[in-house]
Formats: C-alpha cells, structure tokens, sequence
C-alpha cells in the first residue's frame, strides 16, 4: 500500500504527558499537512510542510505542539505535557506540487487517534 | 480569509433518490474546491475537486458537483443515491492566489441513504 500512513492508530496517555506522532507520506509528495479532528467537526488545520520547510502554522497550535519533518520525507508531530482537551483524531495528509502549479488534492492518512485520561 | 460553510447537519434520502449535499465558500482569489468523504474511525477519501474549466464535475462513485461562482456554491449531487453512501461529507477550499496552500474543511454533513 502507498497510501499516507500514520502511527500509531490509537494513543492513550496521561494528561502532562508528552507523545510523539508519525506521518510517513507517499513517496515524492512534498507538501505534508497536519490537520485535528474532534467529534463532530471538520478537520482543522494545525500545519503545514513543503519538503523540510514548515511553511504556515496554525495559531490553534500551541507551545506545546511541534512538527517536523527532517530531509522532507517522513514528519513527526510531538504535543508535550498534554491536556484533556488535546484529545482528538490527528490527521496527517500529503499532495503533490501539480501541474503548472495548481493544486492537486490531498490524500488522508487514517489518523491517530488521541485520548488524554 | 478562507471559510466554508455546510449549511446541513444531516442528510436524509431514500435509496434510489437523488441527493444534494450543500457547500458555501468565501475566498479572496479564486477558489480551488474539493469534497471528501470519511467513514467512520477512517480518514478523508477525496472524491472530486474543481480546479479551473466546466463548472460540472464528475467524481468517484457517480457523484458530481457544479461550481456556481455567482452563488459562490460547490454542491454535491448524485442522481440515485445507495445505502452505501451513508457516510460523513466534508468539503474543503484552497485560496489559489493568496500565497496559502492549506485547505479549510466545512463542518461536515452526514448523509443517511434510507433503504
């Protein structure tokens, strides 16, 4: 399968503790999203990478979220001393740069989701 | 500032009839515009997009939607719904010439396909 993949599936942790997702994207994608959902709602954008680049960053992202992604390829989002209300799906997505610079769509992981006890 | 608008929680047809699932968007530029579908505990499937050219556009599944930039409008339609369908509908814009490439997602409706 060439899809985007996300682990782990499912995360539970206690609140003040940090976790660390993982987003591998298909292969020659270069642009890379992280986007949150929470029941009931559409997913809401944190950021966004083309290749090792964070280009734009949610203001719904707080200090305690980071994102990465070192040499462009695979991405990691960490979320330090968590809180109840961090409890949500995290998706990852990833898009290709497009013809002619036109936007293609983006392709979805299966998210992982979060529960903070 | 982008925004999308679903105006409906919930969509009840029965099966064989044809649904519309509504989509309302503000963009400064030109809009690019998208619907995805999620099933649940899944990720976003995407099932179409209108880039530039007609304002029909045909997706996976038999679904379509019509652009109407009067209207400022990106429904979703598909003649002869199935059970099949019942699922959760997001639809999404990209301001093309803002210099942002994030997708703001609506709210989402969920589409019941009643046997």
């Amino acid at each position: 399968d060439t899809g985007v993949s996300q682990n782990p599936r499912h995360k539970i942790t206690k609140r003040g503790q940090n976790v660390t997702f993982r987003c591998d994207p298909i292969s020659e994608h270069n642009r890379l999203y992280w986007y949150r959902q929470t029941l009931g709602q559409g997913p809401e954008f944190l950021t966004y990478f083309q290749n090792e680049a964070q280009l734009e960053k949610s203001r719904l992202l707080s200090d305690r979220f980071s994102a990465e992604r070192p040499k462009g390829s695979f991405s990691t989002l960490e979320i330090q001393r968590t809180e109840q209300g961090d409890s949500a799906m995290y998706l990852c997505a990833s898009s290709p740069p497009g013809p002619q610079g036109f936007s293609t769509e983006a392709f979805f992981g299966q998210g992982t989701r979060l529960t903070v006890v | 500032a982008q925004s999308v608008a679903q105006p409906e929680d919930q969509v009840n047809v029965a099966e064989g009839n044809p649904l519309t699932v509504k989509c309302t968007y503000s963009v400064s530029g030109n809009p690019y515009l998208f619907w995805y579908v999620q099933y649940p505990n899944r990720g976003l499937q995407f099932l179409l997009k209108y880039i530039t050219g007609d304002n029909l556009v045909k997706g996976s599944y038999g679904f379509e939607a019509e652009f109407n930039k009067s209207q400022t409008s990106f429904h979703l339609k598909k003649p002869s719904a199935l059970v099949s369908d019942s699922a959760l509908y997001f639809c999404a814009v990209r301001d093309s010439t803002s210099g942002t490439y994030k997708y703001i997602f609506g709210t989402g409706t969920r589409l019941k396909v009643l046997a």
